[in-house]
């Protein structure tokens, strides 16, 4: 079974703080996406990593790929209360097929 | 990116009765997926919606169950049939973007379906 494994599943932290989100796997990646999730809304897409050791910055997130496009994190700086929300990773494996696999998500709630 | 809107945003409903959820993308798309999320999970993939064929479903989703119609290529109808409380969960529509090597899947506002 191929899987993303994302940790933490669960993280609460004050206004301010620095936190990162980690995805893994044992499988290759052609790229892999991060989404954030709002109570109510669906996923909305933030970043696509698709070059090994690439990467990408989004205001105060930084996201990484790893060199051997197995494993993704992302970096969240000065945490503000509008950043929680419900964090996935999610990707397509190079051994085939058309199906993209999810992380398990992270839950992160800002507290002001 | 593709815009993505889906009816009804929320309901209700009672034990043993069926609803179905519309999916309407704002252009052509090849791939068009349903997504489950139940509360505080990840989301589960219900099926591929193919134009002009049958839906492909993943383990453990059943056509009877589970009825998809994708009519055309901006269009597609997820159906929960015979609903039981299980079923209670947010319904996800999302298409994919194949924008040179990259697969992107874009996501609707979801459903949140209730079954008392």
């Amino acid at each position: 079974t191929q899987l993303l494994e994302q940790s933490p599943q669960f993280l609460s932290i004050q206004e301010g703080e620095n936190l990162t989100v980690y995805c893994n796997s044992s499988s290759v990646f052609s790229s892999l996406q991060w989404y954030r999730q709002e109570p109510g809304e669906g996923p909305v897409l933030l970043v696509t990593v698709v070059t090994g050791g690439e990467v990408k910055k989004l205001k105060r997130l930084t996201f990484q790929f790893g060199d051997a496009r197995k494993d993704s994190s992302l970096h969240i700086t000065a945490a503000q209360p509008g950043d929680t929300g419900l964090y996935l990773c999610a990707g397509r494996p190079n051994t085939g097929g058309f199906k993209t696999i999810f992380g398990a998500g992270t839950r992160l709630f800002v507290k002001a | 990116s593709a815009v993505i809107s889906q009816k009804p945003s929320r309901d209700i409903c009672q034990r043993g009765t069926s609803l179905t959820i519309q999916c309407q993308v704002d252009s052509q798309v090849t791939m068009m997926f349903w997504y489950r999320q139940q509360p505080g999970q990840s989301l589960t993939l219900i099926a591929t919606a193919n134009q002009g064929s049958e839906a492909t479903y993943e383990s453990g989703f059943v056509i009877d169950k589970f009825p998809i119609s994708r009519p055309n290529l901006t269009f597609s109808t997820l159906t929960v049939s015979n609903m039981s409380p299980e079923d209670s969960s947010i319904y996800l529509c999302s298409v994919e973007d194949r924008g040179g090597r990259i697969n992107e899947q874009f996501f609707g506002p979801g459903t949140r379906l209730t079954v008392l």
